[in-house]
């Protein structure tokens, strides 16, 4: 069974541009959730996608936007980058949106902002 | 907002012997979820272990164990037998049953194994 797949797994962006990240889930899941992680801050959520719907969103600006499509596969973007964007985003899928439901990561797309 | 702390940002254990990295977490929820993720550095994060905070009992999987202090808002991670394999970042994580599959994470604890 082939793991949530992102693409692409480095890029290099200049401030002010923007990006955008894609996210395969497993086979079967609907949920997927994207993570931020910077050795600063840690993990931090941005958002949750399921069914095609966001039923969360963490406290991202506006410049942070996400989307699925009917096949579960989700993007996010980020519009007028800024240096502190850069960072390893990380999507993660699930079956389900609740109890001891594990969450499965991807490897990551690794941005830099220059 | 929950937060969850991870007051060790390193540490290390000789192969074959065992460790236990902290975990607190603070909430006023009465149910939830914590688990322990690690973070090879290949970087894809991948589910050690699991408790529901309404489960008395500590959960195990193999070498991996936790104590889970509810009182004390305490979540441990143990590892017996430490192999090389389990030289990585780990993180505890939290998961409220409100808000689907937003887990909230310690900033990690990177952990070494000498051979």
């Amino acid at each position: 069974k082939a793991g949530v797949t992102q693409t692409p797994r480095y890029l290099i962006k200049t401030r002010g541009q923007q990006v955008t990240l894609s996210c395969s889930p497993i086979s079967g899941h609907r949920s997927v959730s994207w993570y931020q992680q910077t050795p600063g801050q840690g993990l931090q959520f941005l958002f949750e996608y399921f069914s095609e719907t966001q039923r969360n969103k963490g406290n991202f600006p506006g410049r942070f936007s996400g989307r699925q499509f009917s096949n579960s596969r989700s993007e996010m973007n980020v519009s007028t980058l800024e240096l502190g964007d850069s960072a390893l985003y990380l999507c993660a899928s699930a079956r389900g949106t609740s109890g001891t439901g594990e969450l499965f990561f991807g490897e990551g797309s690794r941005l830099t902002v220059l | 907002a929950q937060t969850v702390t991870q007051s060790q940002p390193e540490m290390s254990v000789q192969e074959a012997e065992t460790v236990t990295l902290s975990c607190t977490y603070d909430t006023s929820e009465s149910d939830y979820y914590l688990f322990w993720y690690k973070q090879p550095p290949s970087r894809q994060m991948i589910l050690v272990i699991r408790q529901e905070a309404y489960k008395q009992q500590n959960a195990t999987e193999n070498r991996f164990s936790v104590n889970f202090q509810k009182a004390a808002k305490s979540f441990s991670l143990k590892i017996s037998d430490s192999q090389l394999g389990d030289a990585a970042m780990y993180f505890c994580a939290y998961r409220s049953p409100n808000t689907g599959n937003q887990f909230y994470f310690g900033t990690g604890t990177s952990l070494t194994v000498i051979p």
